[in-house]
């Protein structure tokens, strides 16, 4: 099955500074890819997703990328502001039959004020 | 008000009984799913359902038990094979057929075996 791994685990970055986190799957017939922010005590929600035939996604602050050569894909936030802080999981799709996410385990995102 | 719903949000159980937790969405959704949630461990798939009186086992469904019988619910039983039940378990549902997959989760219910 698909196995989803996710960089780092946690992350202190300065207020105003960018954040990356880095994720690589390994079924390469994973079409979707996106990114859930799960705020302490709150439920995961949807920020931010990518389609295999797309190489870079923007909105305002949160962008991410994606290789398909290299089955990996990014997260990337600028100017960082305390409300970023989370927890961040990436996920992957596979298509045709199992309609299911794998997750990756997950980064702590701090935003030091 | 469209979501999901989920109860209870907190239940302490005793080792060697079973437990349900309950699952109801109102967004018309055919998929739904059950995760679990640890620290450092992400979300792990136990159980998901892409049509009513149909499911399919997750990554980890040892000691679970789920039902379909309407479209709505999704309730999950956690019984007392399940050898580590303390943990945060989070429902979600998603459009079928769409390809991009994207859950929608209820607030999660978070149980402790004493």
């Amino acid at each position: 099955g698909e196995n989803v791994e996710q960089h780092p685990s946690t992350l202190s970055v300065q207020e105003g500074d960018s954040a990356v986190i880095k994720c690589t799957y390994s079924d390469s017939a994973s079409n979707y890819f996106p990114w859930y922010k799960q705020e302490l005590g709150k439920r995961p929600q949807l920020i931010i997703d990518i389609r295999s035939n797309v190489g870079e996604k923007k909105d305002q602050r949160i962008a991410v990328t994606l290789n398909k050569t290299a089955k990996h894909f990014s997260l990337h936030i600028t100017e960082t502001q305390p409300e970023d802080s989370a927890v961040y999981f990436c996920a992957s799709h596979r298509p045709f039959g199992n309609e299911k996410l794998t997750f990756g385990t997950g980064t702590r995102l701090t935003i030091i004020p | 008000d469209g979501g999901i719903t989920q109860s209870p949000k907190y239940l302490f159980r005793k080792e060697g009984q079973n437990v349900t937790l309950s699952c109801e969405q109102n967004l018309n959704h055919d998929a739904m799913y059950w995760y679990r949630q640890d620290p450092g461990q992400g979300l792990r798939l136990i159980y998901y359902s892409q049509i009513v009186n149909d499911f399919q086992k997750g990554d980890i469904a040892e000691g679970y038990s789920v039902s379909r019988e309407k479209k709505e619910s999704f309730p999950l039983t956690v019984t007392s094979a399940q050898k580590n039940p303390t943990a945060f378990y989070l429902c979600a549902s998603s459009i079928m057929g769409a390809d991009t997959g994207e859950l929608f989760f209820g607030e999660g219910s978070r149980l402790t075996v004493l």
